[in-house]
């Protein structure tokens, strides 16, 4: 069975632009939630999404965006990029609540 | 939200040698995670753990949910088991949120 898989893997953007990231789940897994991780803060919830539902939000800005379609892939927006927004950008799907989460590989975001 | 704390942050070992990390978390959870951080940012899963004891080869971990705690064991480190370590523990009622802790980053030397 495929795993989590997120693309691109590697995204270079220029402050100001917007840029869409793409994960496709493990297959029958319908939630899918987004981290982002730094240097600095380390992982941090960005949304969940189940049935095309968001069910969560961290919190972050609302430059942070998210949807998921009705074959659970998911996408996340960031418009209006920042510098800060560097950052390893990991995707995860689970089966069910009392199962483990499974990540992507990640989107390696570098804004310049 | 949930707390959690991992000690230490950093471990240097040399290949072949023992060690534990340890996860404290603020209040009940239902379940916790181990994950193994490759260079190349891969997150993978160790162990889904939310209480009692589990081995897979040399590493091993325990969670004792009443004391708000976990533990991970790396038995006779190698050089591959270099990287960082993250205990994640899961908001109640929720499926993809999960909080995690710090990490600790861990060397092995040959």
């Amino acid at each position: 069975k495929a795993g989590v898989t997120q693309t691109p893997r590697y995204l270079i953007k220029t402050r100001g632009q917007q840029v869409t990231l793409s994960c496709s789940p493990i297959s029958g897994h319908r939630s899918v939630s987004w981290y982002q991780q730094t240097p600095g803060q380390g992982l941090q919830f960005l949304f969940e999404y189940f049935s095309e539902t968001q069910r969560n939000k961290g919190n972050f800005p609302g430059r942070f965006s998210g949807r998921q379609f009705s074959n659970s892939r998911s996408e996340m927006n960031v418009s209006t990029l920042e510098l800060g927004d560097s950052a390893l950008y990991l995707c995860a799907s689970s089966l069910s609540q009392d199962l483990p989460l499974h990540f992507g590989n990640g989107t390696r975001l570098t804004v310049t | 939200g949930i707390q959690v704390e991992q000690s230490p942050p950093d471990l240097i070992l040399q290949e072949g040698a023992n060690s534990t990390l340890r996860c404290n978390f603020s209040d009940s959870v239902n379940n916790l995670q181990w994950f193994h951080q490759n260079p190349w940012g891969q997150l993978i899963n160790l162990f889904y753990i939310p209480s009692g004891t589990k081995q897979n080869g040399r590493l091993s971990a325990t969670t004792v949910a009443t004391e708000r705690y976990s533990l991970l064991y790396i038995s006779s480190s190698q050089t591959t088991d270099s990287g960082v370590y993250f205990c994640a523990v899961r908001e109640t009622d929720s499926w993809g949120k999960l909080q995690f802790g710090a990490g600790t980053q861990v060397v092995v030397t040959p």
